[in-house]
């Protein structure tokens, strides 16, 4: 059964270094994400992309997050400074056109 | 800002019995819901959904129910059985151009015990 897939499992940065977690969404899938949970807290949405373009962000997805689609297959999130806060489960998703969307089983990062 | 709501943080039930999660919404702009499930150190898993012109939809032991005018849904799983036992979040969208980002409640802990 396809797959959302993602790396690094773990990641573990010192404060202030960047970071690229990578994400290789479902084959047929137009619509990608990326979610966040920190720890103890709900799942939150971080950005959109569509078509090759950012289609919605939320107001933590500030100007240290990117997002970029460098091939056909991979989705990658950059964090380009990383924060104390930063630390959390970050979980990329991928639809096709239906509303459902598949989760990949999430990067940990850790910012010490 | 908590747009959905699932005021259970946990939920005990006997095997072979019912489970009944609950989850509020307060955006009367959602028209989509998604029920996901989460083992701890995985990914939210796909479980069911409704759509705001529907009031039930089933999948074998899955039921979801939503009451639009109480902006209440709820998800049924019968009979529960012990590998149902994890965090089961509720989630709703709104179209929004080609977007349907989810906004999650924090998640019922559902335990099934033998």
């Amino acid at each position: 059964e396809p797959e959302v897939t993602q790396t690094p499992s773990h990641q573990v940065t010192q404060m202030g270094q960047e970071v690229i977690l990578r994400c290789v969404p479902i084959s047929n899938h137009l619509y990608f994400y990326w979610y966040r949970q920190i720890l103890g807290q709900k799942v939150e949405f971080l950005v959109s992309f569509y078509n090759n373009e950012i289609s919605e962000k939320s107001e933590i997805f500030d100007d240290q997050f990117s997002v970029e689609r460098p091939d056909g297959s991979n989705f990658t999130l950059k964090i380009r400074s990383t924060k104390l806060e930063d630390s959390a489960m970050y979980f990329c998703a991928s639809r096709e056109g239906d509303p459902e969307a598949f989760f990949g089983q999430g990067t940990r990062l850790t910012v010490v | 800002d908590q747009q959905v709501k699932q005021n259970s943080p946990s939920l005990s039930v006997q095997e072979g019995r019912i489970s009944i999660l609950n989850c509020d919404y307060t955006n009367s702009m959602f028209d989509y819901f998604l029920w996901y499930k989460k083992y701890p150190a995985e990914g939210p898993t796909f479980l069911i959904s409704i759509s705001s012109i529907k009031d039930k939809n089933e999948d074998g032991r899955f039921t979801v129910f939503l009451n639009k005018s109480a902006k209440h849904l709820s998800l049924h799983i019968v009979p529960s059985q012990p590998g149902d036992s994890a965090v089961y979040f509720c989630a709703a969208s709104a179209w929004g151009g080609s977007n349907y980002k989810l906004t999650f409640g924090k998640g019922t802990l559902l335990t099934v015990n033998p």
